[in-house]
């Protein structure tokens, strides 16, 4: 079956603008987590979402945002882009939420903020 | 909230010695803990993983072990192969409380297996 999804795979963008990077998980997993990924800062959690809640969120500010759709498709949102907001953006389903197991992860979107 | 150090950053071995990744937690709550290897330019994908009722599992050429007073666990690959190059990343999760999935990583390692 197909894996996770994540598009656009590359994006160049100039600060103060905003981007929504978008997440298709695996077909039947219904929770869909994302990551930012730095040289610097290694894996770190953004959010959560299950059955269309916001299950969990970590520690970035409010620019950062998402959503989760009916089909478990998702999508999250930068607005007002930083410099530092250049990064891989890994998004990651699983069967179900919060029993631990395999996360699936898709390819990323790269982000580069000029 | 949940911290993962993990050490070395950077691992250089021959083909065929054993590598060892190590990282601590802080939070006494975490209680799932999976290894996950990234090659150049791939996803991250899980390699394996153990839950703090278990002190050690074994795959093949990879082990995991846990000491869950220490509150470290270990990564050990034998008979390392060049395939084996990767960033390698450990992790913590409290299953069934309130974090749901949410994985704290480690800064991750670089292994570079020398043929």
């Amino acid at each position: 079956k197909a894996g996770v999804t994540q598009t656009p795979r590359y994006l160049i963008k100039t600060r103060g603008q905003q981007v929504t990077l978008s997440c298709s998980p695996i077909s039947g997993h219904r929770s869909v987590s994302w990551y930012q990924q730095t040289p610097g800062q290694g894996l770190q959690f953004l959010f959560e979402y299950f059955s269309e809640t916001q299950r969990n969120k970590g520690n970035f500010p409010g620019r950062f945002s998402g959503r989760q759709f009916s089909n478990s498709r998702s999508e999250m949102n930068v607005s007002t882009l930083e410099l530092g907001d250049s990064a891989l953006y890994l998004c990651a389903s699983s069967l179900v939420l919060g029993q631990g197991g395999e996360l699936f992860f898709g390819e990323g979107s790269r982000l580069t903020v000029l | 909230g949940e911290n993962v150090e993990q050490h070395p950053s950077t691992l250089s071995v021959q083909e065929g010695d054993s590598a060892v990744i190590k990282c601590t937690y802080s939070d006494s709550a975490s209680n799932y803990f999976p290894w996950y290897k990234q090659e150049l330019g791939k996803r991250p994908q899980l390699i394996i993983d153990i839950r703090s009722n278990v002190g050690e599992k074994k795959d093949q050429r990879i082990a995991v072990t846990l000491n869950k007073t220490a509150k470290h666990f270990s990564l050990h690959i034998t008979e390392t192969q060049p395939e084996d190059s990767a960033v390698y990343f450990c992790a913590a999760s409290s299953v069934g409380g309130t974090s749901y999935g949410k994985l704290t990583f480690g800064q991750g390692t670089i292994l570079t297996v020398h043929p």
